[in-house]
């Protein structure tokens, strides 16, 4: 079955940057999206299409495609973005969906 | 405001079966796909399955797929999910989610599921 991975954590000061990584085979085919997940609480959706923002979501929240790798970045991290993120995608036909195993991002 | 409302999570047995439900406002149900998505404690997210508006296309997960149906009702503005043969893997949170194109851009609270003796 079609995979994506990730980090299992990715630690930052305040104000740098994270990037959060998420590889897969079909990701040059198939759009990915990223989602924030906070303790107790629903994910919410950071980007989609590889690199849109929704509205509302910050600035500082990016994201980028090469190959079969797709990045999340939060550029001038802040506390409040100590969360788990995971990647979303699907299979080559684009009928079977996948999630990565999230990424626990710590801001020291 | 879109709201999407889980129900039915709870306490079954090894073999058991039970059914969520997710009832959705805010927004024209009949329009959308919906889709289950779950949580095991302490662990990833992990995609169920989805189902058009009409409800004539349907996907499952591998690890689903001939145990768990998913169903609607667009006059009730309603997401189903009926899980048999229930193992101790399946215990999770499990939320419903609307998709947009495709992606999950609504999410419920989720309902917990726990299958033990």
């Amino acid at each position: 079955s079609y995979e994506l991975t990730q980090p299992p954590s990715v630690s930052v000061s305040p104000g740098q940057t994270a990037r959060i990584t998420c590889s897969g085979d079909a990701l040059p085919k198939q759009y990915a999206y990223w989602y924030q997940q906070k303790p107790g609480q629903a994910p919410v959706l950071v980007i989609y299409k590889d690199s849109e923002r929704p509205s509302g979501i910050p600035e500082r929240f990016s994201g980028s495609s090469s190959g079969t790798t797709v990045t999340l970045t939060i550029s001038g991290v802040q506390a409040e973005d100590e969360a788990d993120y995971y990647c979303q995608s699907a299979d080559s036909s684009g009928t079977l969906w996948v999630f990565g195993g999230g990424t626990k991002l710590t801001v020291l | 405001q879109v709201q999407l409302v889980e129900s039915g999570g709870g306490l079954v047995k090894p073999g058991g079966s039970l059914r969520l439900s997710c009832a959705a406002s805010g927004f024209t149900f009949s329009d959308y796909y919906m889709s289950w998505i779950r949580q095991a404690p302490g662990k990833g997210l992990e995609w169920v399955s989805y189902i058009s508006s009409s409800g004539s296309t349907i996907y499952y997960a591998d690890s689903v797929k001939g145990r768990f149906t998913i169903s609607r009702d667009n006059a009730k503005n309603s997401l189903y999910l009926q899980m048999n043969s229930l193992r101790a893997e399946d215990t999770a949170v499990y939320y419903c989610a609307r998709i947009s194109s495709s992606w999950l851009d609504y999410w419920g609270q989720g309902t917990l599921v726990t299958v033990s003796s």
